[in-house]
């Protein structure tokens, strides 16, 4: 079974530019979830889609956006990029249903470097 | 709103040795994940602890939950050097999916 995949691994962008990072959940799950992983913060809530249609945000400013596709395919977009955006950017792809738990996994993340 | 503290945030321990990592959250958290993070990869789920008194254990990992206490415990018997890693704890609250996540324990096992 194919696990959590984000594209790109890797990514360089300068100040005041837009990126767009996408994630694709395992097949089956239908929510979706994004992280921030720096060294000052730790690991940061972003925001979570369920069916398309965002259930659950973090204390991030407006520049950071995010959408879910009808195939559970998720996007975060990060406008007027600042240096403090470097960061992994992890997405979690969960099944959701009637357990009292859903366990979240986790893809690899992609890298952003703001110069 | 729930806060997560884990301490140690470094641990350098021998291998053979026991140690245990320690996570307290300050709000009712509706369950208690245990996250394993090698460097410059992804999360890695270890447990999920759901009720006062669950106890799991993998291995040479142990995780415990007291929700009275509103602590959990990650133990670690008889470290080897493949378990060195940062270990997160995470809970979560209301039926909401947010993970909030503790800063992690950096554990490095000497030879």
């Amino acid at each position: 079974k194919a696990g959590v995949t984000q594209t790109p691994r890797y990514l360089i962008k300068t100040r005041g530019q837009q990126v767009t990072l996408s994630c694709s959940p395992i097949s089956g799950h239908r929510s979706v979830s994004w992280y921030q992983q720096t060294p000052g913060q730790g690991l940061q809530f972003l925001f979570e889609y369920f069916s398309e249609t965002q259930r659950n945000k973090g204390n991030f400013p407006g520049r950071f956006s995010g959408r879910q596709f009808s195939n559970s395919r998720s996007e975060m977009n990060v406008s007027t990029l600042e240096l403090g955006d470097s960061a992994l950017y992890l997405c979690a792809s969960m099944r959701t249903g009637l357990s009292s738990y859903n366990e979240q996994f986790f893809g690899p993340g992609t890298r952003l470097t703001v110069l | 709103e729930l806060k997560v503290e884990q301490n140690p945030l470094f641990l350098s321990m021998q291998e053979g040795k026991n140690y245990t990592i320690y996570c307290n959250y300050s709000t009712t958290s509706d369950r208690l994940y245990w996250y394993r993070q090698d460097p410059g990869k992804s999360l890695e789920s270890l447990f999920v602890l759901l009720s006062n008194g669950a106890v799991k254990q993998e291995g040479r990992l142990m995780a415990s939950l007291d929700t009275k206490a509103r602590l959990s415990t990650l133990h670690i018997t008889a470290a080897v050097h493949d378990l060195s890693a940062t270990y997160f704890c995470a809970g979560a609250q209301g039926g909401s999916e947010k993970l909030v996540f503790g800063k992690g324990t950096k554990l490095t096992v000497n030879p």
